[in-house]
């Protein structure tokens, strides 16, 4: 039961390439979601998907798409990345709402 | 907007000692939860007491909430050197007033526990 995972652990970019960041669960929740952490700050959320086929915006989700492939796996696209995306991003996921989240490791994300 | 705040932004220790982190919100919530996060690592959750519970514990943490003032704290007892690490509280609510819901996380407080 590996938990939650993300890849890649660390990416470098130059400004208007693109990526994907890939999530899996493998513990059956239904809801998933991204946040970024920057310097200091708390978590903020990008999108999240309460269940398999929704997905929804959160609090920064400008610059970044997502697709909800599966139950298990929930991705994070930049079209074009910009030095102000230079974050760690976190993929968590949890059964239901209302209760405990899993995070993955992260990703290091530095855009040149 | 970030909906916990926690205070204080750093807190140091020596081992032995206990440590108090406060985290304060806005609005309404269905229920808090601290969380862990060493350095470079992801967020480990360490516990969550509802909104109608006034106080939890887990081991040698103690985790207290108080509605009216919107509030809660999360005490270690008896800290240790491996407990060094950033805590955070989040929030968990109603998105938009919606009937979907998310965590919203404050800035942490840096506990640092020294030998």
């Amino acid at each position: 039961n590996a938990g939650v995972t993300q890849t890649p652990k660390f990416q470098v970019l130059k400004t208007g390439q693109s990526m994907t960041l890939q999530c899996a669960q493998d513990m059956n929740h239904n809801s998933m979601y991204w946040y970024r952490q920057d310097p200091g700050m708390g978590l903020r959320l990008i999108y999240y998907s309460a269940s398999e086929g929704t997905t929804d915006k959160g609090e920064v989700p400008n610059g970044y798409n997502v697709s909800r492939l599966n139950k298990r796996e929930f991705s994070l696209r930049l079209e074009s990345a910009a030095p102000s995306q230079t974050s760690v991003y976190f993929c968590a996921s949890r059964k239901r709402q209302e209760e405990t989240q899993y995070f993955g490791p992260g990703t290091r994300l530095l855009v040149l | 907007s970030q909906q916990g705040e926690e205070d204080p932004q750093a807190l140091s220790i020596q081992e032995g000692e206990n440590a108090t982190m406060n985290c304060s919100y806005k609005t309404s919530i269905n229920n808090l939860q601290w969380y862990r996060q060493n350095s470079g690592r992801g967020l480990v959750h360490l516990i969550l007491i509802r909104s109608n519970e006034r106080e939890k514990h887990s081991g040698r943490l103690r985790v207290t909430l108080d509605t009216s003032k919107k509030s809660s704290s999360l005490l270690i007892t008896a800290s240790r050197a491996a407990d060094t690490a950033s805590y955070f509280c989040a929030t968990d609510a109603p998105w938009s007033g919606g009937s979907n819901y998310k965590l919203t996380f404050g800035k942490g407080t840096l506990l640092t526990v020294n030998p």
